[in-house]
């Protein structure tokens, strides 16, 4: 089974800063297969990313991401206030089995 | 548009079995398939696997198996997860979003609180 391990596990910073989240890998990944969510309180999990770097439809182009192999990232340019949610990296279709990493909480400092 | 809306909430004791559902529309639905995640109370997401609407196959996270099943009924359009021997650590919310084996999950049910308890 692939782990990932999403670090930091807390990120606390004010709007307009840029957030680097950071993603990485037991073993190598596709980069075709590697995809980041956004939760709010009380919501479902929301697509931002997939194949590691193509927005899914309707995400603001202040999130991005990047990255190959094991080390992958996600960066949102300039917090809104909407930002502030949980985001978890997710691979899929490198193996039969798909793995979470266990999230990065970004907060209001 | 693509909504996946999922049955309401449980509750069951030890050693019980649930069964969700996840009815699909505004695509055709043998073209995608369906993954489950679930989410303890205040924990992270958890992949418990996937089937495909096309053909039903499926792949299921390695400490659920023998315990859960996931079907799909084309007719209806709708997805399904069994998940038996239930015990109170199943407490959880459980997904189904569309995607499959090589496809994100891109559309999200709105969630299904199963709660486990004696």
């Amino acid at each position: 089974e692939i782990v990932l391990t999403q670090s930091p596990g807390t990120l606390s910073l004010s709007p307009g800063e840029r957030a680097t989240l950071s993603c990485r890998a037991s073993q190598s990944v596709s980069s075709s297969y590697l995809a980041w969510y956004q939760q709010r309180p009380g919501q479902a999990p929301r697509l931002l990313i997939y194949g590691a770097s193509s927005r899914a439809t309707g995400i603001p182009d202040r999130f991005s991401g990047s990255g190959s192999g094991t080390d992958f990232t996600l960066t949102i340019s300039r917090l809104e206030p909407e930002d502030f949610a949980v985001y978890y990296c997710q691979q899929y279709g490198n193996s039969p089995l798909s793995t979470f990493g266990q999230g990065t909480k970004v907060e209001i400092k | 548009q693509v909504q996946l809306v999922q049955s309401g909430a449980e509750v069951k004791k030890p050693g019980a079995s649930v069964k969700v559902s996840c009815k699909a529309s505004g695509y055709t639905f043998i073209t995608y398939g369906i993954t489950w995640v679930r989410q303890a109370p205040g924990q992270g997401l958890e992949w418990m696997g996937w089937i495909s609407a096309y053909n039903g196959d499926t792949n299921y996270a390695q400490k659920l198996q023998g315990r859960v099943t996931m079907t799909t009924d084309t007719p209806t359009s709708t997805a399904y997860m069994e998940l038996r021997s239930l015990r109170s650590d199943d407490t959880a919310m459980y997904y189904c979003a569309r995607g499959g084996r090589t496809t994100a999950a891109d559309y999200w049910g709105q969630g299904t609180l199963v709660t486990v308890s004696s």
